[in-house]
């Protein structure tokens, strides 16, 4: 079975600060897929990002970075110099080869203010 | 290039009335996914279909749910008799599928259901 945790249920931070997101799985596989999504109050979902198991490498995405760790089984997710259009829900997700559907956490919501 | 597509983006109806939900998946991908969002549950897969082939349907609640996909361009989700537990904004996604890898998943806008 998979599992997502997303233990930060809610953030608040001011404009200009950098945030965490945190991410922890669960899989047996030895092969699977980490995903970040954004979910803005508009209501859609934004895939932001696509890690496979067996690249570890850290990605940068201007403002974004994410943190990839097999030892600590974390795909953590770092906004820099956070700005008020980055308030959202954001979805940690996994999935793996024994099937295709996206297992998500239950979010973290972003409330970045002025 | 046009996005996943749903409509309606808000439906309200009364309990017991039938409701059908359509999606247009990007083109050329060929899975496509229904998923539920609820604030208890959260983001839940209802149906997986692969080359218009439902493939896992594990996470339809009930009978009372059912999806179709004719062709690799529409699907729906048809919910017959709806009730007040049914309320939630649902979700349609598609994606590539290769033989291997999990490749992300788009998102159409939703559609907000509320049942009465």
């Amino acid at each position: 079975a998979q599992k997502v945790t997303q233990a930060q249920t809610e953030i608040s931070v001011v404009e200009k600060e950098d945030v965490t997101l945190d991410c922890v799985y669960e899989t047996r596989d030895t092969t699977y897929y980490l995903f970040w999504y954004k979910q803005p109050p508009s209501g859609e979902l934004v895939f932001l990002i696509r890690r496979n198991s067996f690249d570890e490498q850290n990605e940068i995405s201007g403002r974004y970075s994410w943190n990839f760790q097999k030892s600590t089984s974390s795909f953590n997710f770092t906004i820099t110099a956070s700005q008020v259009v980055d308030s959202a829900v954001y979805f940690c997700a996994l999935s793996t080869n024994s099937g295709y559907a996206l297992n998500f956490g239950k979010g973290t919501s972003l409330l970045v203010t002025p | 290039d046009a996005g996943v597509i749903q409509s309606p983006r808000h439906e309200v109806t009364e309990m017991g009335q039938e409701v059908t939900l359509r999606c247009k998946p990007i083109s050329g991908h060929n899975s496509l996914f229904w998923y539920r969002q609820t604030m208890m549950r959260g983001l839940e897969l209802l149906i997986y279909f692969n080359n218009n082939v439902p493939i896992d349907d594990s996470g339809m609640p009930e009978d009372r749910f059912s999806a179709k996909m004719p062709n690799a361009s529409f699907s729906t989700l048809k919910i017959q008799p709806s009730e007040p537990r049914d309320s939630a904004v649902y979700f349609c996604a598609s994606s590539l599928r290769v033989t291997s890898g999990g490749l992300e998943q788009y998102f159409g806008p939703g559609t907000r259901l509320t049942v009465t």
